[in-house]
């Protein structure tokens, strides 16, 4: 089942427009990362930002942590239609040291940028 | 450095066939993942391999199997297919043992079962 949700949904901006996205999820976890899926291909990475860090920036992109919480939120500044895709956020369980990979993904936002 | 690449890109096979997919990750990445993707279920968890052995596996039943190769190479296989095992099928590699790093997806397989 999956453990985030992401909210909205889905989203639809103008291109130069800020887009913020925010996930939710239930259990502690070691690090929480963004991923982009284009019209049903494979996910590429964006960022990841772990349990001990707050804030982190990648280019255009601003990811804040609150574990207290349990959310985070996915920035994209100054959109561009190249940004038109779904995002989803991936949780590392704490506590699988040794134990592997296995993420956990939420429900995705569909972000639509249009010109 | 060549992405991690998933064959075939596409595939339409019948109720109760099986089907064979494979995944070569990225050079020098131990750990192999599969996850099918769903538009009811979204993106689950199948299992993942590092070194040739299984270290996790998601709730599905057991029609559903995989295996990693020496050279890192994994193979996952559905027996008994069902309407509801269409889906994107998705592999991803790492470099890591622990989900302490990001995680580099294949262009996944589609695989439609009519």
């Amino acid at each position: 089942s999956q453990q985030g949700e992401e909210d909205p949904q889905a989203l639809s901006i103008q291109e130069g427009e800020n887009a913020t996205m925010n996930c939710s999820y239930k259990t502690s976890i070691n690090n929480l990362q963004w991923y982009r899926q284009n019209s049903g291909r494979g996910l590429v990475h964006l960022i990841l930002i772990r349990s001990n860090e707050r804030e982190k920036h990648s280019g255009r992109l601003r990811v804040t942590l609150d574990t207290s919480k349990k959310s985070s939120s996915l920035l994209i500044t100054a959109s561009r239609a190249a940004d038109t895709a779904s995002y989803f956020c991936a949780t590392a369980k704490l506590g699988v040291t040794g134990g592997g990979n296995k993420l956990t993904f939420g429900t995705g936002t569909q972000l639509k940028v249009e010109l | 450095k060549a992405g991690v690449t998933q064959t075939p890109r596409y595939l339409i096979k019948t109720r109760g066939q099986q089907v064979t997919l494979s995944c070569s990750p990225i050079s020098g990445h131990r750990s192999v993942s599969w996850y099918q993707q769903t538009p009811g279920q979204g993106l689950q968890f199948l299992f993942e391999y590092f070194s040739e052995t299984q270290r996790n596996k998601g709730n599905f039943p057991g029609r559903f199997s995989g295996r990693q190769f020496s050279n890192s190479r994994s193979e996952m296989n559905v027996s008994t297919l069902e309407l509801g095992d269409s889906a994107l099928y998705l592999c991803a590699s790492s470099s890591h043992r622990d989900s302490e790093q990001e995680a580099f997806f294949g262009q996944g397989t589609r695989l439609t079962v009519v």
